[in-house]
């Protein structure tokens, strides 16, 4: 079984404060994807990478980066939290060739 | 971009048939997936389009019709368990490679 794990279930931290969100996954997966998903939004595509060191903006990159450093592990970075990021967020993996994207538990943050 | 529409809510009593629908407008079409997400867990792979026509999967089907920029999510001998929120997934080849865009999700509430 694919298996996609998320540092946290839950964080809180403070306005200001930088986070760090770790994405792990066992497949031996090419692409790797952070999204955020609020009610009514939908799941929202953040960052996402195709290889080691590569990463590709999503539809609302706007106070986040992020780092793949092994193709194992995908990290989604906060600068500088804010309110307005408190959200699910939720990391995928997929082979480079499939469509089908294996979701990891999600990490609810909130920003206080 | 894409525009994935699907309703936002279905009740629906245990035992019946619910169908949930999905349109979508999109350049670059490559496929489209369904996914089951319970509350507070992970978007789960269903099903996946990309020809016309019907796909069936025990007690769920999926069909897709690609000039009608439409799909649906048929859920037969409604149980308990498929309450739950169901994301329509539009698939399409961009810039070279795959993107995967979610509609924003429709709660199905199954009742006794």
């Amino acid at each position: 079984d694919v298996k996609v794990t998320q540092s946290s279930r839950y964080l809180v931290k403070r306005t200001g404060e930088k986070v760090f969100l770790e994405c792990v996954q066992d497949m031996d997966h090419e692409n790797m994807f952070w999204y955020r998903q609020d009610p009514g939004l939908g799941l929202r595509l953040i960052y996402f990478s195709y290889d080691v060191k590569m990463k590709e903006k999503g539809d609302i990159p706007e106070g986040y980066s992020v780092s793949r450093e092994k193709k194992e592990r995908f990290s989604l970075i906060l600068e500088s939290a804010s309110t307005n990021q408190t959200s699910m967020y939720l990391c995928a993996s997929r082979p480079r060739t499939s469509g089908e994207q294996y979701f990891g538990p999600g990490t609810r943050l909130t920003v206080t | 971009g894409q525009n994935i529409d699907q309703p936002t809510e279905m009740t629906a009593t245990e035992g019946a048939i619910v169908q949930i629908n999905c349109t979508y407008q999109t350049s670059g079409f490559n496929g489209l997936f369904w996914y089951q997400q319970h509350a507070g867990e992970a978007p789960t792979f269903l099903s996946y389009n990309v020809l016309d026509g019907l796909e069936e999967k025990g007690r769920f089907s999926s069909f897709l019709s690609r000039s009608k920029g439409y799909s649906y999510l048929l859920l037969k001998e409604l149980q308990m368990k498929d309450s739950a929120s169901y994301l329509c997934a539009v698939r399409a080849f961009l810039s070279n490679d795959y993107k995967l865009s979610f509609g924003a999700g429709t709660t199905v509430t199954v009742r006794a």
